[in-house]
């Protein structure tokens, strides 16, 4: 298995542009998560899908901030317009079920300039 | 809100020695602890996952424990090595949720 799949892995872009992660999680899995790195604040959970449905998004800091799972394979985290304090690296996760081991992506250094 | 903190934030050790990495958590009502590492600019990678009807998991050198009733886990790296450098991570699943809720982790490096 290739595991959790995540592009791009480096982003640079200017303040104000729309800036789309993308997610694959491990085939079979039921449950997909996104999380931000920052130094200051360390990993923080922004929101995770069970069989495609959000279920929880209290993390996602802003309406800036949007989510999507169109289907079992595939995730996008979309920050329209971005900020250079959404600078972080971004990463995703999956699981096969309800409270078993997450398995990360690589994650997506994201610099807003 | 569950907080979960890691102690110490940075360890240097000489290679071959034993080690211990602490973890504590403020709700003791959480479904399951997981341990993992993160080497520089890399993802994470699970280590070790205990329930919390389980009080410690073993993978090879590394022993995890888990104490509910004092918010406590413990992670123990036996005769470590060089290549154990890295972050060491632990984050705790609530009972009533899916996401975790990291530490900020341990940075660790094994001096040769």
């Amino acid at each position: 298995d290739a595991g959790v799949i995540q592009s791009p892995r480096h982003e640079v872009t200017e303040m104000g542009q729309e800036v789309t992660l993308r997610c694959k999680p491990i085939s079979g899995h039921d449950y997909l998560f996104w999380y931000r790195q920052t130094m200051m604040r360390g990993l923080e959970l922004l929101i995770y899908f069970n069989n495609n449905v959000p279920i929880d998004d209290s993390g996602m800091p802003e309406d800036r901030f949007s989510a999507k799972m169109p289907n079992a394979s595939f995730s996008t985290l979309k920050i329209q317009p971005s900020e250079p304090r959404d600078s972080a690296v971004y990463f995703c996760a999956s699981s096969s079920q309800s409270g078993d081991t997450q398995y990360f992506g690589p994650g997506t250094r994201l610099t807003v300039l | 809100k569950q907080e979960v903190t890691q102690i110490p934030a940075a360890l240097s050790v000489p290679e071959g020695e034993n080690l211990v990495l602490n973890c504590s958590f403020t709700d003791s009502a959480i479904y399951n602890l997981q341990w993992f590492r993160q080497d520089p600019g890399k993802g994470l990678t699970s280590l070790l996952l205990i329930q919390s009807s389980q009080r410690e998991q073993t993978s090879g050198r590394l022993n995890a424990s888990l104490d509910k009733s004092s918010g406590r886990s413990t992670l123990y790296i036996a005769a470590s090595q060089p290549g154990d450098s890295a972050t060491y991570l632990c984050a705790a699943r609530g009972g009533g949720a899916d996401g975790l809720t990291f530490g900020k982790g341990t940075h660790l490096i094994i001096q040769p």
